[in-house]
């Protein structure tokens, strides 16, 4: 049973390009949570996914968007990239609505380096 | 606003006991959960509190005060192998209905023989 998988695991941008993140929750798992992760600090909320609509979002600009297919699978975009958005982003997944988040799946994580 | 505080490090012996506190503030609250984390991995989830008490999983414990929004995870028999950093994470529910994780900004625990 495949875990959370998610895709590239390392990428290097520029500050102003695009970048997509991918991630394939676990098997049986409807909800995709995505988080950035700085170095030494703790995940942070950036937005969920539920029925292929975004669900909650936290405090992140609007360059930050995503999308859920009819898969489950996910994607997460950012656009006009900038030095601070240097992070390892993390893909989270769980089953349902508000009973999910007792626990969530962690992928490895995709490491983005911004020049 | 929201916010979880945690001590940045903590070190023990194998074979000891360790506490790793947790205090938030959040504007709803819907339980605390502990994830593991190593170096370069993702995080894992280890115990979550809904109700106040001790939650025991194996090795690990968790415990939650509600009044005094306050956490601690115990960690017993302490191995090489639980050198990480642990992260309290609280469900939050925003007016929407729907509920995400903040995250404290993790404790690194450094076990040494």
């Amino acid at each position: 049973d495949a875990g959370v998988t998610q895709s590239p695991t390392h990428l290097i941008k520029t500050r102003g390009q695009q970048v997509t993140l991918r991630c394939s929750p676990k098997s049986g798992h409807d909800t995709v949570s995505w988080y950035q992760q700085a170095l030494g600090q703790g995940p942070q909320f950036i937005f969920q996914y539920y029925e292929e609509e975004e669900r909650q979002r936290g405090n992140f600009p609007d360059r930050f968007s995503g999308h859920q297919f009819p898969n489950y699978s996910s994607e997460l975009n950012v656009n006009a990239l900038l030095l601070g958005d240097s992070a390892l982003y993390l893909c989270a997944s769980s089953t349902g609505l508000a009973g999910s988040l007792n626990e969530q799946f962690f992928g490895p994580g995709t490491r983005l380096t911004v020049l | 606003g929201q916010s979880l505080e945690q001590p940045s490090e903590v070190t023990a012996v194998e074979g000891a006991i360790v506490q790793i506190n947790c205090t938030y503030q959040t504007s709803g609250f819907y339980g605390l959960s502990w994830y593991q984390q190593h170096d370069g991995g993702a995080p894992t989830f280890l115990s979550y509190n809904a109700l106040d008490g001790l939650e025991e999983t194996g090795r690990f414990s968790s415990f939650l005060s509600r009044s005094d929004s306050y956490g601690y995870l115990l960690l017993q028999e302490l191995q090489m192998k639980d050198s990480a950093s642990y992260f309290c994470a609280v469900r939050d529910q925003e007016n929407t209905g729907f509920q995400k994780l903040v995250f404290g900004t993790g404790t690194r625990l450094l076990v040494s023989p």
